[in-house]
């Protein structure tokens, strides 16, 4: 079963403009990553953030984790045609549910 | 070598042939997971591999699949009598216990006609 459901599924912005992607999960975590996949075939990872952290910054991307709500959030500042991908969040549980499970993803576009 | 390599990169088969995949996980790495994503779909946990724990197999979807992983290295995905919802491609991933998250391969993109 998936345990993160991203929000929204699709994403249309102009270059330049930023991207927020979310993502919520029903159990326990030790970390939430994200991902970014372009063209159907191997991922990236991007970022890691781990459960007794809220927030985290590389480069243009800003992840936030707030616990209490299961959720995160992806930004993306200073969006370029580049970043057009398929991104994904993944959780990796704790205790028995330790291994890591992926949403469904969100397309961004990005349109120049 | 320096990613993670799948082979092969493509495959074609007839219904109810054997496949069997591979994936050569980055050197020292001890923990590998097969997923399997369907076009345009997110990724189904098939399986992973930790260090000489036992693998959890929980998301083989079905007794045709099994996977093994010998010397905590190189790891083959075998799929028996192959049918065409097997059609996908098969991703494999690698970590250390140290990294910030995994390195995935290309994928094996298998299709069964």
């Amino acid at each position: 079963s998936q345990q993160g459901e991203e929000d929204p599924q699709a994403l249309s912005i102009q270059e330049g403009e930023n991207a927020t992607m979310n993502c919520s999960y029903k159990t326990s975590i030790n970390n939430l990553q994200w991902y970014r996949q372009n063209s159907g075939r191997g991922l990236v990872h991007l970022i890691l953030i781990r459960s007794n952290e809220r927030e985290k910054h590389s480069g243009r991307l800003r992840v936030t984790l707030d616990t209490s709500k299961k959720s995160s959030s992806l930004l993306i500042t200073a969006s370029r045609a580049a970043d057009t991908a398929s991104y994904f969040c993944a959780t990796e549980g704790t205790g028995a549910n330790s291994k890591l499970t992926f949403g469904k993803g969100i397309t961004l576009s990005v349109r120049p | 070598g320096a990613g993670v390599s799948q082979s092969p990169s493509n495959k074609v088969t007839e219904k109810g042939k054997d496949v069997e995949l591979r994936c050569d996980p980055i050197s020292g790495h001890t923990a590998l997971y097969w997923y399997r994503q369907s076009l345009g779909q997110g990724l189904e946990f098939l399986i992973y591999f930790q260090g000489n724990s036992a693998p959890d197999k929980s998301g083989l979807p079905s007794d045709r699949f099994s996977a093994e992983r010998t010397g905590g290295s190189v790891s083959t995905l075998t799929i028996q009598r192959t049918q065409q919802e097997d059609s996908a491609v098969y991703l494999c991933a690698s970590s250390s216990l140290r990294a910030g998250g995994y390195t995935f391969g290309s994928g094996t993109r298998l299709t069964v006609v």
